[in-house]
């Protein structure tokens, strides 16, 4: 099955500093890689995701990454606020018309004012 | 426009007990999606329903958990004689249709005490 590894676990940067997060996936059939946010106590929000025919999406200061051959994509946070700060996962799905996802364990991310 | 809804939002079982957990889907979806999250892990595929039918459930443990989306009211997870290693988070998720990017509730909190 599919197995997604996300880095790094925690991440600190300074509010206005880039963050970067990391992922691979193993099953050469998947073709959606969707992000989720997660803030305490709440349940994962999707902020961004991109399908296997597009290398690159932006959405204000979030943009995701896609290469195919190397099997990982990444998301790229510009501009970090403090409100920017949660625990993200990113996914990807099993591909064969299946609707699950198989998710990263999720990267703590901490914006310092 | 009501999200995801589910409830209980936090819950405590003693070994040997049953637990029910209830999620509403938003307004006008008709597919839902139950995922389980352990402390510091990433969200775990269990079940996909529909209206009425199991559509894929190859991630629910074979004994003592089952899932049921009936036609009229909320999409249940039952667990029945619940053991320590049950506690966790239980995330619930809707969409129009099957697609992709469906939105999470806020799930409920399973304590095995």
């Amino acid at each position: 099955g599919e197995n997604v590894e996300q880095h790094p676990s925690t991440l600190s940067v300074q509010e206005g500093d880039s963050a970067v997060i990391k992922c691979t996936y193993s099953d050469s059939a998947s073709n959606y890689f969707p992000w989720y946010k997660q803030e305490l106590g709440k349940g994962p929000q999707l902020i961004i995701d991109i399908r296997s025919n597009v290398g690159e999406k932006k959405d204000q200061r979030i943009a995701v990454t896609l290469n195919k051959t190397a099997k990982h994509f990444s998301l790229h946070i510009t501009e970090t606020q403090p409100e920017d700060s949660a625990v993200y996962f990113c996914a990807a799905d099993p591909g064969a018309g299946s609707y699950q996802l198989t998710f990263g364990k999720g990267t703590k991310l901490s914006v310092i004012p | 426009n009501a999200g995801v809804m589910q409830n209980p939002r936090h819950l405590v079982r003693r070994r040997g007990q049953e637990a029910r957990l209830r999620c509403s889907p938003m307004k006008g979806h008709s597919h839902v999606y139950w995922y389980r999250q352990l402390p510091e892990e990433g969200l775990k595929f269990m079940v996909y329903l529909q209206k009425e039918n199991i559509i894929d459930e190859s991630g629910m443990p074979k004994e003592r958990f089952s899932a049921e989306f009936p036609k009229e009211g909320p999409s249940i997870l039952r667990i029945q004689q619940v053991v320590r290693g049950d506690s966790a988070a239980y995330f619930c998720a809707s969409s129009p249709g099957a697609v992709y990017g469906y939105t999470f509730g806020s799930g409920t909190r399973l304590t095995v005490v």
